[in-house]
């Protein structure tokens, strides 16, 4: 089947650290991938996606590369600020009649300044 | 060009009754879709909506059923509300079927 596994939360930074959020996916086909942050007691907003193996998306210093060969689309940011405090989802796009996202558990991440 | 909407932004609700939730999808988008995220956990795909017809459903029962207008706005029905149906409802439009899907910013619903 199709599923998304993410990096169990919570994480906890500080100011200007290096950020890492596993994401690794079982999937038949070769799906889109995505990466979507919820800010708190808001929706999903569209952070960054690739379509395809070797893709880099990238977005306000975010980053994440579509790694077949390790199903995996890590999500990576150098320096994170305090207003990146937020919940990360992993998501894949699941073509079988409807077109639907298949979405992780989801990773809380807090910055302290 | 505006985003996703959705409405109400909070709802409250005692099991047994029924519900009705509203979205208007970004201009130019003809596909909503219909998420459900409990607390804690990633959002759920209910069902999907291309030019007025549903053409895909999750695992959700028929008391769950939802309607695609000619604008493209959509609407979500619960019938016999449960207490494990408490949770953020989110809509997503997309500008065609199998393009990236944009969200609205929910409709919390809580059942008592």
């Amino acid at each position: 089947g199709n599923s998304v596994t993410q990096m169990e939360g919570p994480v906890t930074l500080s100011e200007e650290a290096f950020l890492t959020i596993n994401c690794t996916y079982t999937a038949t086909g070769y799906p889109s991938l995505f990466w979507y942050v919820q800010y708190p007691g808001e929706g999903l907003q569209l952070l960054l996606k690739a379509t395809k193996a070797d893709d880099k998306g990238s977005n306000k210093g975010f980053e994440a590369t579509y790694r077949k060969e390790t199903t995996s689309f890590h999500l990576e940011k150098g320096s994170v600020q305090v207003s990146d405090s937020a919940v990360y989802f992993c998501a894949l796009n699941v073509i079988q009649g409807a077109q639907k996202l298949v979405f992780g558990q989801g990773t809380r991440l807090t910055i302290n300044p | 060009e505006t985003g996703v909407t959705q409405s109400p932004t909070h709802l409250i609700k005692t099991r047994g009754q029924q519900v009705t939730l509203r979205c208007s999808s970004q201009s130019g988008h003809n596909t909503v879709s219909w998420y459900q995220q409990a607390l804690g956990q990633g959002p759920q795909f209910i069902f999907q909506y291309y030019r007025e017809e549903e053409n895909g459903r999750g695992n959700f029962p028929p008391r769950f059923s939802g309607l695609q207008f000619p604008n493209y706005s959509s609407e979500l029905n619960v019938n016999a509300l449960e207490l494990d149906d408490s949770a953020l409802y989110l809509c997503a439009s997309s500008s065609y079927f199998g393009e990236t899907q944009y969200f609205g910013p929910g409709t919390r619903l809580l059942v008592l």
